[in-house]
């Protein structure tokens, strides 16, 4: 398996311009997360999904961010539009059912807006 | 909600042990993770403990006190590429049950 798939690795974008976040996950896992991490706070979990449901959404830092989940395959994450204090790496994860084998995460995205 | 505390730096020499701490605070404890993060990389798993005791996985080993809220990695023989960020994430019954909280790890240089 190629493991998590994110694209693109890195985005450099201007304020108030649309960005979308893309992945794939491993096939077969059942749970999906999309993650943000900086610095000052460290990996936080923005929302994550079971069997392409959202089910937990409150690190959602606000109506700018939106995330969805069409099929299993695929998941997007969007800000619209885009601030510079959105800077960050966004790292998506999928695993499956809960269970010790813990999280495997994509590359990830830097993303950068100035 | 969930807090987590680990240290933010430490340094150790090539050969040596090193352990690294973790203290917890949830409501609905479900497992306990370790993750290594190397500069520009992602996370990748390390370890599991969702029962007290020790859990060893060769030169690397965890253990973990539910009583305490209290975890510690252990690395031996430690190597020059084991300089990495390390981050103690703990899963939570809440939310579908497979919710990780992640600290902010811990920074570890390893030095000849």
């Amino acid at each position: 398996d190629a493991g998590v798939i994110q694209s693109p690795r890195h985005e450099v974008t201007e304020m108030g311009q649309e960005v979308t976040l893309r992945c794939k996950p491993i096939s077969g896992h059942d749970y999906l997360f999309w993650y943000r991490q900086t610095m000052m706070r460290g990996l936080e979990l923005l929302i994550y999904f079971n069997n392409n449901v959202p089910i937990d959404d409150s690190g959602m830092p606000e109506d700018r961010f939106s995330a969805k989940m069409p099929n299993a395959s695929f998941s997007t994450l969007k800000i619209q539009p885009s601030e510079p204090r959105d800077s960050a790496v966004y790292f998506c994860a999928s695993s499956l059912n809960v269970g010790d084998y813990g999280y495997t995460f994509g590359s990830g995205t830097r993303l950068t807006v100035v | 909600g969930q807090n987590i505390d680990q240290p933010t730096e430490m340094t150790a020499t090539e050969g040596a042990i090193v352990q690294i701490n973790c203290t917890y605070q949830t409501s609905g404890f479900n497992g306990l993770f370790w993750y290594q993060q190397h500069a520009g990389e992602a996370p990748t798993f390390l370890s599991y403990n969702v029962l007290d005791g020790l859990e060893e996985k060769g030169r690397f080993s965890s253990f973990l006190s539910r009583s305490k809220g209290y975890s510690y990695l252990l690395l031996k023989e430690l190597q020059m590429k084991d300089s990495a960020s390390y981050l103690c994430a703990v899963r939570d019954v809440g939310g579908g049950g497979n919710k990780l909280t992640f600290g902010t790890g811990t920074q570890l240089k390893v030095e000849l």
